[in-house]
């Protein structure tokens, strides 16, 4: 069965410095894997996807993240932190079309979530 | 460009009723989703639809009915709310062209649903 796991509940940062927020998948065959972001009181924001190409990927907000596809990860990184980017972090993976019957749609497998906390 | 809403954005309600909460895209999506948010669980879909007049079920569809008459509205109804439903709910529509692509799912701002 596909799944996504995000192993820490929490992410502290000092403004200014390097983030990281993981995420590990496990899916059937090549995946199509997302990052969103969720503020409080907020709905799910995009932030960026990969398709396939370049390993590395650059979204919204200055964020990127690095495709590995030998460790199966798919983690969001920011060189520089912001006070502002406290939020929760969701990574969601996706099969292929190509895996799937055409009406089952592209349904996302979510994670539990990270929360990120950068204090200034 | 009004994008994905949600009503009500908060209700309370008591256990047995019916409850039902709206969702409304102005893109013309073919694809729209609701899942419900709880601490521990992260997203978990309860249903979506391909297009009107289809849907199916997703992970957590017990207790839910959906309907899809018109394309931008996708609403959700708990037949006979249950403490166990008290969740935040979010609506998402993505647009799928074709088999190869990735298309990202938007997501209305939520509606936080508590059953006393």
């Amino acid at each position: 069965a596909q799944s996504v796991a995000q192993p820490e509940d929490q992410v502290n940062v000092a403004e200014g410095n390097p983030l990281t927020v993981k995420c590990t998948y496990s899916v059937s065959g090549n995946p199509y894997l997302f990052w969103y972001v969720q503020y409080p009181n907020r709905g799910l924001q995009f932030l960026l996807k990969y398709i396939t190409g370049d390993n590395l990927v650059k979204g919204s907000y200055g964020f990127e993240a690095e495709f590995n596809k030998s460790q199966t990860s798919f983690h969001l990184k920011k060189p520089s932190a912001l006070v502002s980017d406290s939020a929760l972090y969701f990574c969601a993976v996706r099969e292929r079309w190509d895996y799937m019957i055409y009406n089952q749609g592209g349904k996302l497998i979510f994670g539990q979530g990270t929360e990120l906390s950068v204090k200034p | 460009d009004a994008g994905i809403t949600q009503s009500p954005r908060y209700k309370i309600t008591e256990t047995g009723r019916q409850v039902t909460l709206m969702c409304h895209q102005t893109w013309s999506h073919s694809y729209m989703f609701w899942y419900r948010q709880d601490l521990g669980h992260g997203l978990r879909l309860i249903y979506y639809s391909a297009a009107a007049d289809i849907t199916d079920k997703g992970e957590v569809p017990d207790g839910y009915v959906v309907s899809r008459s018109k394309t931008e509205n996708f609403p959700l109804t708990l037949e006979s709310a249950t403490r166990s439903q008290t969740s935040v709910y979010f609506c998402a529509s993505s647009e799928s062209r074709d088999r190869s692509s990735a298309d990202t799912q938007y997501f209305g701002p939520g509606t936080r649903l508590t059953v006393l």
